[in-house]
């Protein structure tokens, strides 16, 4: 069946490491995109992507990257510079204007 | 810039009674609207969504939603709630003016149905 994989389901990070969240599509979708979610703050833009090889900041990009090379992956590094990084982080993808998204089953990322 | 507003963080109501979820929205040019429900630890998945044509919109599980362009809101309905539709409700807009289709996300309700 076509759907978004990410993973790990959980992760733990210790302060100033490096990590990074998987995101895996093959429904053919040409973009995508990885939110965070906190409780009571909805759904926040991190970064998306259009396109291979190409990507954008969202709202809350300070302390991520992400890279595109190719469509069906679109992982997300949540760098040192990242001040609070505990959070339920899901990825997304798309195609179409008025299509919605189609979500991954998140990762749930915690800072120890 | 678009927004959206949820203005409830919890909304209560037990077995049987309707249900209501609001939503209102500031886009540039026609929206693109759409609800999706989360359970815990969980994506969020799709339920409905409006994009043009009929204001009343069915979507799954026994969900509705009404467009109401004057009061730019969008809620969703369900006339028999069951306990089992205790989740977290997101409504989202994207403007018909972004081709790029990032969507504006609310903050949620948590809906509690009691037995």
């Amino acid at each position: 069946d076509g759907g978004i994989t990410q993973s790990p389901k959980y992760l733990f990070r210790k302060e100033g490491q490096n990590v990074t969240l998987s995101c895996e599509q093959n429904l053919n979708h040409d973009a995508m995109y990885w939110y965070r979610q906190d409780p009571g703050q909805g759904l926040r833009l991190i970064y998306y992507s259009q396109i291979v090889n190409d990507f954008q900041k969202g709202d809350i990009a300070e302390g991520y990257s992400v890279s595109r090379e190719k469509k069906e992956s679109f992982p997300l590094t949540v760098t040192s510079a990242q001040k609070n990084p505990t959070a339920f982080y899901l990825c997304a993808s798309s195609t179409g204007q008025a299509r919605g998204y189609t979500f991954g089953s998140g990762t749930r990322l915690t800072v120890v | 810039a678009q927004s959206v507003a949820q203005p409830e963080d919890q909304v209560n109501v037990a077995e049987g009674n309707p249900l209501t979820v609001k939503c209102t929205y500031s886009v540039s040019g026609n929206p693109y609207l759409f609800w999706y429900v989360q359970y815990p630890n969980r994506g969020l998945q799709f339920l409905l969504k409006y994009i043009t044509g009929d204001n009343l919109v069915k979507g799954s599980y026994g969900f509705e939603a009404e467009f109401n362009k004057s009061q730019t809101s969008f809620h969703l309905k369900k006339p028999s709630a069951l306990v089992s539709d205790s989740a977290l409700y997101f409504c989202a807009v994207r403007g018909g003016t972004d081709s790029w289709g990032k969507f504006q996300f609310g903050a949620g309700t948590q809906v509690v149905v009691t037995p």
